[in-house]
Parts: C-alpha cells; structure tokens; sequence
C-alpha cells in the first residue's frame, strides 16, 4: 500500500487560514487521496477526498500537486472546534480499509 | 437519520478472557469495518464486511472474529485476550456503491481494557 507522510501537529490561530500538507511519492494512478480528521473523544469523520482535481465542499478545500506527489488540505477560517487529528489516507488498491498514519494533530487558539 | 453506534462504551476484561463488541450501522449502509486504535496511533483496519460476508482482513490474528447480520449490524469477537488488545475499537459503516471513494461513517467506539 502506497504511505503517506505528515508533520505531526501543527498550530493556529483562530478565523486564519490552515494548510495541512500530505506527502505520497509512491501513489499509483488509480489511488484517491482522502482526508479524515478525528476530533476529541470521537470516532474519525470523512472531510473530503479527490483525484487530480482540486476539490471543495463545506468543510474544507483539497489541493493536489500536479504530479500527485503530495496534497494539502485547506481550512479557510479555522475554528476552535477544528482541533482535531488529520489523517490522510490513500485507499488501498482493493478499497477496502482506510490506511491511517498518526497523522497531524492540530492546535487552535483563540 | 441514525448514525453509527456502538456498545458498550467500556468494557474491562482481564488476560485470557473472551469479549463481544456490538455495532449498529448507519440506516441503510451493507458494509461494516472494524478498526482497532492504540493509545496515540491512527485507527488500524481488522477486517470489513459486506452483506454478511468477509470482504478483506488486516493483519489480525483469527483470535479476532467477527460477524454482520441480515439487518447489517455486527459484533466484534476477540479471544484469549491479551495486555495489547487494550484500545479503542471502532466500527464504521458505509454504502459499498464505489469501494474506493465510498465513505466510512465512524461509530464513536468502544474503550476496551485489559488487565
């Protein structure tokens, strides 16, 4: 299964912009980047997920490098209730399980 | 609509002791994966199944087992349980339309001690 490389925690203030970058040099053609985050005390939540194309949705964007070498998810205004463990994960090639690494924890003060 | 739970919360069980770990999916999701989260590591999968049939393992021993019903619920069976099984195991469901973009729905899991 190709891996996946993140820092380990990072910080932020709250209502700024966070950029949590994804190293996956070994990706094949077919993988999707997906990207999960863990909040205190819960179970892991689906944030977004894409293939080449830069992606949106509610809760944050996703920027994929033109080789697919590496990924970066986006928050625009990070809240307090962003604090949480942000995995990135590449579907293995039967697309059964979700792949996590330690992922990165992130800080955000008010 | 309900999301994914799971019972009990807690559970403390002592060396060589069997346990049952139980999980509702999400309304209508046929697919339920388990994964087992040690103190400070991500989630790792223990196997997944699909209308009541094992659809892929990790790299568990077969002293973990597991089983979904005919209404899509599951249960987690660990035997001769051992001082490492202490974690956090967590049951997600999804809708297996498209395996590798489909989304896993996280339960907020169950806290097993060993002792």
């Amino acid at each position: 299964d190709a891996k996946t490389t993140q820092p380990n925690s990072m910080e932020s203030n709250e209502e700024e912009p966070v950029h949590l970058p994804c190293n996956h040099s070994t990706i094949s053609g077919t993988d999707y980047i997906h990207w999960y985050r863990q909040l205190p005390s819960q179970g892991p939540e689906y944030v977004i997920h894409g293939l080449t194309s830069n992606v949106n949705n509610r809760m944050a964007s996703l920027a994929i490098a033109e080789d697919r070498k590496s990924s970066t998810l986006i928050l625009h205004r990070a809240t307090l209730r962003d604090a949480a463990v942000y995995y990135c994960i590449l579907r293995d090639q039967a697309g059964t399980a979700l792949i996590f690494g330690k992922g990165t924890t992130l800080s955000v003060s008010s | 609509e309900t999301g994914v739970t799971q019972s009990p919360t807690h559970l403390i069980k002592t060396r060589g002791q069997q346990v049952t770990l139980r999980c509702s999916s999400q309304s209508g999701h046929n697919t339920v994966s388990w994964y087992q989260q040690a103190l400070g590591q991500g989630p790792q999968f223990i196997f997944q199944y699909y209308r009541e049939e094992e659809n892929g393992r990790g790299n568990f021993p077969p002293r973990f087992s597991g089983l979904q019903f005919p209404n899509y619920s599951s249960e987690l069976n660990v035997n001769a349980l051992e001082l490492d099984d202490s974690a956090l195991y967590l049951c997600a469901s999804s809708l297996q339309r498209d395996r590798i973009t489909d989304t896993q729905y996280f339960g907020p899991g169950t806290r097993l001690t060993v002792l």
